[in-house]
């Protein structure tokens, strides 16, 4: 099974400030890689698909990079609403999926 | 606009099985670019897949719960159901369907979930 180890899990951070977080898999997954936010109390929301397309609709502060086993996700400037739970997710070996264990995103 | 809901008890007894029903609305079960999904959140943790199944009745577990699983599609209804035996404590979690893409794959519409506890 794919493992996805995602850092950190949790960070506090100034309005207007960079945000990144990591996904890391435990075998190579090309771009086989989304990213969703959540905030509390709601489903889950698609902002990036394979890896660095923008789902439409989504701010452009929000972006996504990375290959093989090594991704990352990054709030240019980070605004209040923002505040959430970030999570990545994997579909190399489709439609069975894993997902990392989430980043909490806090205001300082 | 394609819509998810979930349904079914919201509590159930140890031992006993888990039944929930995602009723799809705004667009149909069976598009062969699709699977529908279940992932579930336990409180205050993180996500879990477990399982899909796409129109035809093919079926795809989380192996960690793949004993215990069961996923089935009722295209004439337009839903397809989830199946957990044997539940325990730790089954307890919010419930989500949701729709995966089979070239665009990702999940891009979620039901709202619904809370699922298991308790006496």
């Amino acid at each position: 099974d794919i493992q996805m180890t995602q850092s950190p899990s949790s960070l506090s951070a100034s309005v207007g400030d960079r945000v990144t977080i990591t996904c890391q898999a435990s075998q190579d997954i090309s771009n086989y890689l989304n990213w969703y936010q959540q905030k509390p109390g709601k489903a889950p929301k698609l902002l990036i698909y394979d890896a660095s397309n923008l789902e439409t609709g989504v701010p452009s502060r929000f972006s996504g990079s990375g290959s093989g086993t090594d991704f990352t996700f990054t709030i240019s400037s980070l605004q209040p609403e923002d505040i959430a739970t970030y999570y990545c997710q994997q579909y190399d070996n489709l439609p069975a999926l894993t997902f990392g264990g989430g980043t909490k995103v806090e205001i300082k | 606009q394609l819509q998810l809901q979930e349904s079914g008890p919201g509590l159930v007894k140890p031992s006993e099985t888990l039944s929930l029903t995602c009723t799809v609305s705004g667009g149909s079960i069976s598009s062969s670019s699709y699977y529908w999904g279940w992932i579930r959140q336990p409180p205050g943790k993180g996500l879990e897949w477990i399982g899909s199944i796409y129109y035809s009745g093919s079926t795809y577990y989380n192996p960690s719960l793949k004993s215990r699983v069961t996923i089935s599609v009722d295209t004439s209804k337009n839903q397809f159901s989830l199946k957990l035996s044997s539940v325990t404590a730790a089954d307890t979690a919010v419930y989500y369907c949701a729709r995966l893409g089979t070239i665009g794959v990702h999940l891009d519409y979620w039901g709202q979930g619904t809370l699922v506890t298991v308790s006496s």
